[in-house]
């Protein structure tokens, strides 16, 4: 089973600051099987980026997402009030998805 | 635009089994998607549970491999999850997605299932 894990934990910045989110798997994985997704509170999550770096329908322009093999990035280019959430990478081998643990971005 | 509603009983008693169903409106069951279920446990992270194909094929989490079955209603346009012998471990938000290729998208309003005696 593939492990992801998420750094940081928790990210404290301020509207308008740049975010940079981190997975990293434990061993090889498909770019084109690895996402991201945010979730709010009381809410469930939301795809935001698929293929490791395609946006889904309506996700604006400021998230995007990069890497290959083992490390893989989310970028928030200016936050947004709405932005302020819980942000999982997810990949798919060998007939198992599996969830990173999860990145915090809190207002600082 | 596709919606899925989860229901069930809020509240199943330890050794028992957990069954939920999740109503698909928008799309036909029968449409080359994996139907998905996911769990979220209190204040804690994502753990996938298991999918369908149209066909009858799985995919299940091998964690869970011996206490998970997920079936397909086409009459009904709707999917199901029973988990068995549930403990307090099993207390989550269950969750129903479509999944199509890589994508999982979208994603019921979750459904909280308590187990308690």
């Amino acid at each position: 089973e593939i492990v992801l894990t998420q750094s940081p934990g928790t990210l404290s910045l301020s509207p308008g600051e740049r975010a940079t989110l981190s997975c990293r798997a434990s061993q090889s994985v498909s770019s084109s099987y690895l996402g991201w997704y945010q979730q709010k509170p009381g809410q469930a999550p939301r795809l935001l980026i698929y293929g490791a770096s395609s946006r889904a329908t309506g996700i604006p322009d400021r998230f995007s997402g990069s890497g290959s093999g083992t490390d893989f990035t989310l970028t928030i280019s200016r936050l947004e009030p709405e932005d302020f959430a819980v942000y999982y990478c997810q990949q798919y081998g060998s007939s198992l998805w599996t969830f990173g643990q999860g990145t915090k971005v809190e207002i600082k | 635009q596709v919606q899925l509603q989860e229901s069930g009983p809020g509240l199943v008693k330890p050794s028992g089994t957990l069954s939920l169903t999740c109503a698909v409106s928008g799309d036909s069951i029968s449409s080359p998607n994996w139907w998905s279920w996911v769990r979220q446990p209190p204040g804690k992270g994502l753990e996938w549970i298991g999918e369908i194909y149209h066909s009858g094929s799985t995919n299940y989490n091998p964690s869970l491999k011996s206490r998970v079955t997920i079936s397909v209603d086409k009459s009904k346009n709707q999917f199901s999850l029973k988990l068995n012998s549930v403990t307090a471990a099993d207390t989550a938000m269950y969750y129903c997605a479509i999944r199509y290729l890589s994508k999982i998208d979208p994603w019921g309003q979750g459904a909280l299932v308590t187990v308690s005696s």
